[in-house]
């Protein structure tokens, strides 16, 4: 079942800060976030798994609320280079079929 | 290390045709899983292989199918294309079934 993502869409000021969070309905195994910038593919930002810490990748980071089957990345300071379309994937039930929400597309004006 | 290859990168076919896309993954990498991208749709899960096994299959109709080879390229075979066919085609391999997926570049096909 694909997890739902939110916001749709966020626009900010460079330096501001922006969290996009991901939920499902099943029990998840991890969390996967990718980057999309236009006309590229997805690039990989950072794995959660279930029992793991927060991570991190620059300053960008993400946890995982396994009770609430939730996850949030977290953009700080945010930078012209972190513009694009963000995507969680979930794997979760007894197979590690990677799902991805419908995206979260970020613009960072200067 | 050279990354996902996807070949052809951009395809322009007629309803009714079939169309065969390639992917050759990371050298290492024993899983490969499929992807259809559209706009407002986000990534579409396909299948996905390891070691030449179909492991999961997504919600698509049976004109959709792929495999794997031993020495882990796949490819993805659309049969009697329709104008809704028209997408992004994304392959991602990994080392495992869980690990990270690293995304080739796409093939963009078009149904006319």
């Amino acid at each position: 079942q694909q997890p739902v993502q939110s916001p749709q869409a966020v626009i900010l000021r460079e330096g501001e800060d922006a969290v996009i969070n991901c939920s499902s309905s099943k029990a998840l195994y991890s969390v996967h976030w990718y980057r999309q910038k236009h006309g590229e593919a997805p690039v990989f930002l950072m794995i959660l798994l279930k029992g793991g810490e927060q991570m991190r990748h620059e300053k960008i980071s993400a946890s995982f609320n396994e009770k609430k089957q939730q996850s949030s990345l977290y953009l700080t300071a945010s930078q012209l280079s972190y513009s694009g379309t963000y995507f969680c994937g979930t794997i979760g039930g007894s197979n590690y079929k990677l799902t991805f929400g419908k995206g979260t597309l970020l613009t960072v004006n200067p | 290390k050279a990354g996902v290859t996807q070949t052809p990168r951009y395809l322009i076919k007629t309803r009714g045709q079939q169309v065969t896309l390639s992917c050759s993954p990371i050298s290492g990498h024993r899983s490969v899983s499929w992807y259809q991208q559209t706009p407002g749709q986000g990534l579409q899960f396909l299948f996905e292989y390891f070691s030449e096994t179909q492991r999961n299959k997504g919600n698509f109709p049976g004109r959709f199918s792929g495999r794997q080879f031993s020495n882990s390229r796949s490819e993805m075979n659309v049969s009697t294309l329709e104008l809704g066919d028209s997408a992004l085609y994304l392959c991602a391999s990994s080392l495992t079934e869980a690990s990270k997926r690293e995304f080739g570049p796409g093939t963009r096909l078009t149904v006319l």
